[in-house]
């Protein structure tokens, strides 16, 4: 069965300090792959997709995240985190780009001043 | 400008009453979700949509029914409203394979609060 897990509930860092939420998917081929943020009371935002390609993607915001397929792995990272980078991160999975989204549970960001 | 609207933000129920949250987009996207999200567990289909007339189930189903009677909406109801049904419903937006644009993701609306006492 397709699944994503983000191993971190929770994570707080420093501003400035540098990031990296992690996500694993279980899915028969390589699936399309997503980052996305919700800041509190809002939707979703995509940060970045992998569809095919150079396997680092460049987001917004700064963003950026890393395809290992020997990993099973779509981690995402951030040189320097901003005080409003506090939010919550899902990590998605589909198998094309307009199919059925499975989110991972989320990972809460939380950034000392 | 105004991409995928959800209607209302926050709605709060008794048990056993029955509402219908809205989803209009403007985007002229095929496709069409309805996700719930909940602590701890991200968001979860409920129904969804490949075009005008049509719904499928998704991974929570029950004690939900949805309808799309014209393109740009897609209407989840609840016909008996139970506390397990508290959460936030978000929709969502896509094109379909046919479509220009069709490798962008899906559209999210800013969600719907919906408490049920």
């Amino acid at each position: 069965a397709q699944s994503v897990t983000q191993p971190d509930i929770h994570i707080t860092v420093s501003e400035g300090a540098s990031l990296e939420l992690r996500c694993n998917y279980s899915y028969g081929a390589t699936p399309y792959l997503f980052w996305y943020v919700q800041s509190p009371g809002q939707g979703l935002q995509l940060l970045l997709k992998y569809f095919s390609g150079d396997t680092l993607v460049q987001g917004i915001k700064g963003f950026e995240a890393e395809f290992k397929r020997s990993q099973s792995s779509f981690n995402l990272r951030k040189p320097s985190v901003h005080w409003s980078d506090a939010a919550e991160y899902f990590c998605a999975v589909a198998p094309t780009s307009y199919d059925k989204v499975i989110f991972g549970p989320g990972t809460s960001l939380s950034v000392i001043p | 400008n105004a991409g995928v609207t959800q209607t209302p933000k926050f709605r709060v129920l008794k048990t056993g009453q029955s509402m219908t949250l809205l989803c209009a987009q403007d985007m002229n996207h095929e496709y069409m979700y309805w996700y719930r999200q909940d602590p701890g567990m991200g968001l979860r289909l409920i129904h969804y949509s490949v075009g005008e007339g049509t719904t499928a189930k998704g991974e929570v189903p029950d004690g939900y029914n949805v309808s799309r009677l014209k393109k740009q909406n897609f209407l989840l109801g609840l016909e008996s409203a139970a506390p397990s049904q508290t959460s936030v419903y978000f929709c969502a937006s896509s094109h379909s394979p046919g479509q220009q644009n069709s490798n962008q993701p899906q559209h999210f609306g800013d969600g719907t609060r919906l408490s049920i006492l």
